[in-house]
């Protein structure tokens, strides 16, 4: 019973390409967030939706664009991959109060070559 | 600009002993912290938290301490046991942010390892 589930785990291409990194959860939340931990291990906050509308959009490049079909799903699309975008990616969801704490899923490894 | 610091990239400790995690932050308008801890390959799990109205908050064998006026706040675990080995990343927001507009700033990540 994978509470944040995303696909896939890992992630490897070519620069230039275009790529997607889907993240679901079943836990009824109505907020889902996007985190970028690069090389120096710093986790940032890259997106945050609520309810299927973008509320954080933390000067990410246009070239990540995040997608909300529904409540449960947050999906992370990523255009013209540049060496400097590997990283792991995860995904979180949260019900959406200030004090509730995020749960995560296990990341997506994606590598640039 | 690192607003949440973890200092100490690893913490080697003995089983049944105690571990203290270290966190300093910057900025004054944080007023909410939290712990999470990650195992490999896994996403990090929410483990305790605390608001800057108290200084202290206890969950079993976790406790957080929060020094205000140092901007620092530290987790104890006793007693430590293997499967507390694990990255601890400390975690902090403003609760005036508000409502859905909740962005978490972390640390870099301490490693604890706890000796059998």
């Amino acid at each position: 019973d994978t509470a944040v589930s995303q696909t896939p785990k890992y992630l490897v291409t070519q620069m230039g390409n275009d790529k997607s990194i889907k993240c679901e959860q079943n836990l009824g939340h109505d907020t889902m967030y996007w985190y970028k931990q690069d090389s120096k291990k710093f986790l940032k906050i890259m997106f945050s939706y609520n309810n299927k509308e973008l509320i954080i959009n933390e000067t990410v490049p246009n070239r990540f664009s995040p997608k909300s079909p529904d409540k449960a799903h947050l999906n992370l699309h990523i255009n013209s991959l540049e060496l400097g975008d590997s990283a792991v990616y995860f995904c979180a969801s949260s019900s959406g109060g200030s004090l509730a704490p995020l749960h995560f899923g296990n990341g997506t490894r994606l590598t640039v070559t | 600009d690192q607003q949440v610091k973890q200092n100490s990239p690893s913490l080697s400790v003995q089983e049944g002993r105690i571990s203290i995690l270290n966190c300093d932050y910057t900025n004054s308008m944080f007023d909410y912290f939290l712990w999470y801890k990650k195992y490999p390959a896994e996403g990090p799990t929410f483990l305790i938290s605390i608001s800057s109205i108290k200084d202290k908050n206890e969950d079993g064998r976790f406790t957080v301490f929060l020094n205000k006026s140092a901007k620092h706040l530290s987790l104890h675990i006793v007693p430590s046991q293997p499967g507390d080995s694990a990255v601890y990343f400390c975690a902090a927001t403003s609760l005036h942010s508000g409502g859905s507009n909740y962005k978490l700033t972390f640390g870099k990540g301490t490693l604890l390892t706890v000796n059998p």
